[in-house]
């Protein structure tokens, strides 16, 4: 099976600063790896994935994530974060053979203050 | 509209009540998956549907929970003589190609909140 750790609960940041939020999985199969954002009272909206070649993905809202198959890490970052980031973001895992069966992280509250 | 569409946002049962949980794909969608999310916890897998074909479920958490798609298209999460531990928000999902296939987007929707009282 897999599974996903999202250390920190909570990231709190000001604005225009840049910003990590952080992601670690198991897996004994190939994987792929997602990151998703909740805005309050809404659905999870997909920021971007990772399904095979450069390990740099480059998603929406100007956030970005590496895969680092060594590390078993998938970690978000963001350049410049704006007070309209503020959401829980989730990082997600599947398994090549049972895409979209997504294995989801606890989440990471961004708090980004003016 | 276009999305995935939950009905009703918001519901309340006491303890011991069945409750009935829908969900509107979006339209000419194949696979649909249900989840479920405690509060301050990520979704969890309960369940999985290829048309009217339920091919995983295997995170059902009890016989008291039950789905169904019966035309492919809307589904039906039923929940059997609630419980606290029920409480969570209840998200469906749709793709539009087959279970397995990649470089696909699931789309999520907004999800019902259930509490028991």
């Amino acid at each position: 099976a897999q599974s996903v750790t999202q250390l920190d609960s909570q990231v709190p940041v000001f604005e225009e600063a840049p910003v990590e939020l952080r992601c670690n999985y198991s897996s004994s199969v190939s994987v792929y790896l997602f990151w998703y954002v909740q805005y309050p009272n809404q659905g999870l909206q997909l920021l971007l994935k990772y399904l095979s070649g450069s390990t740099l993905v480059k998603g929406i809202n100007g956030f970005e994530a590496e895969f680092n198959k060594s590390q078993t890490s998938f970690h978000l970052r963001k350049p410049s974060v704006h007070i309209s980031d503020t959401a829980e973001y989730f990082c997600a895992v599947s398994a090549e053979y049972n895409f979209n069966k997504f294995y989801f992280g606890s989440g990471t509250k961004l708090n980004v203050k003016p | 509209g276009a999305g995935v569409s939950q009905s009703p946002r918001y519901k309340v049962a006491k303890r011991g009540q069945d409750v009935a949980l829908r969900c509107d794909p979006i339209s000419g969608h194949v696979s649909l998956f249900w989840y479920q999310q405690a509060l301050g916890q990520g979704p969890e897998f309960l369940t999985y549907f290829q048309n009217e074909a339920q091919l995983d479920k295997s995170g059902l958490p009890s016989d008291r929970f039950f789905a169904e798609r019966p035309e492919g298209s809307v589904s039906t999460l039923k929940i059997q003589r609630t419980q606290q531990e029920d409480s969570a928000v209840y998200l469906c999902a749709s793709s539009s190609k087959r279970q397995g296939t990649p470089n696909t987007e699931a789309f999520f929707g907004q999800g019902t909140r259930l509490t028991v009282v």
